[in-house]
């Protein structure tokens, strides 16, 4: 089984600064996805980012990117200039081949003004 | 909005109640979902449902009872719960492919339903 961990409890940044996101997973398979989801107070899961492993480049949404180091099998978000709309829980999420989506335990962001 | 509701957003329920958590999906998927959300512990992958057929139980107990009538309503049945099943109860939907790349199978979540078992 697929263990995704997240090393950071809570992180806060200041309003148009940069934080970072730590995940790292366990895995012998080749073949395999990344995302990172964004649940806020609504509670609405949303999908931020993606990333396939066969790809090198780091997935980049607007002021969402990666940092996927595939051999260290660590894939952090960072999130550039720092908006109070992205206050919320972060999840790093393992899909493997067959579908299956393993989370870690979540990285509350709280943003300051 | 993800195109998935669920219903309803909050629930308190007694130990002896019975009652049903609903899910529907507009999307046109046809894999659906139930996880549980615990407080500090990583989403816990209860049910998959394919093309309404159940095809994935981790290891759920009885006392909840999934129903998937057709390919955009799911249904979380309840009875006799525990204390310890208060939680967040996500419904996610994906449309997952029948052979190929699964590089399109992305979830979508619904807000959930925060249970509270008295």
């Amino acid at each position: 089984a697929q263990t995704v961990t997240q090393s950071q409890p809570e992180m806060s940044v200041q309003e148009a600064e940069t934080v970072t996101l730590s995940c790292t997973y366990d895995t012998s398979e080749s073949d395999y996805y990344l995302f990172w989801y964004k649940q806020p107070p609504s509670r609405q899961m949303i999908l931020v980012i993606r990333q396939e492993a066969y790809k090198q480049q780091n997935a980049t949404e607007n002021r969402f990117s990666v940092n996927f180091q595939k051999a260290a099998k660590s894939f952090s978000l960072k999130i550039s200039d720092s908006q109070l709309g992205d206050a919320a829980m972060y999840f790093c999420a393992y899909r493997s081949a067959l579908g299956k989506l393993s989370f870690g335990a979540g990285t509350t962001v709280t943003v300051r003004a | 909005e993800t195109g998935v509701t669920q219903t309803p957003r909050h629930l308190v329920m007694g130990m002896t109640n019975k009652k049903s958590l609903k899910c529907e999906q507009h999307l046109g998927h046809n894999a659906m979902y139930w996880y549980k959300q615990s407080a500090k512990k990583p989403l816990e992958l209860m049910f998959v449902y394919n093309f309404k057929e159940q095809t994935e139980n981790n290891s759920v107990p009885s006392r909840f009872s999934p129903e998937c009538p057709n390919s955009s309503h799911l249904f979380l049945h309840l009875h006799t719960l525990q204390p310890e099943d208060s939680a967040l109860y996500l419904c996610a939907s994906s449309q997952r492919p029948a052979s190929g790349s699964a590089s399109k199978n992305i979830q979508y979540f619904g807000a959930g339903t925060r249970l509270s078992v008295l």
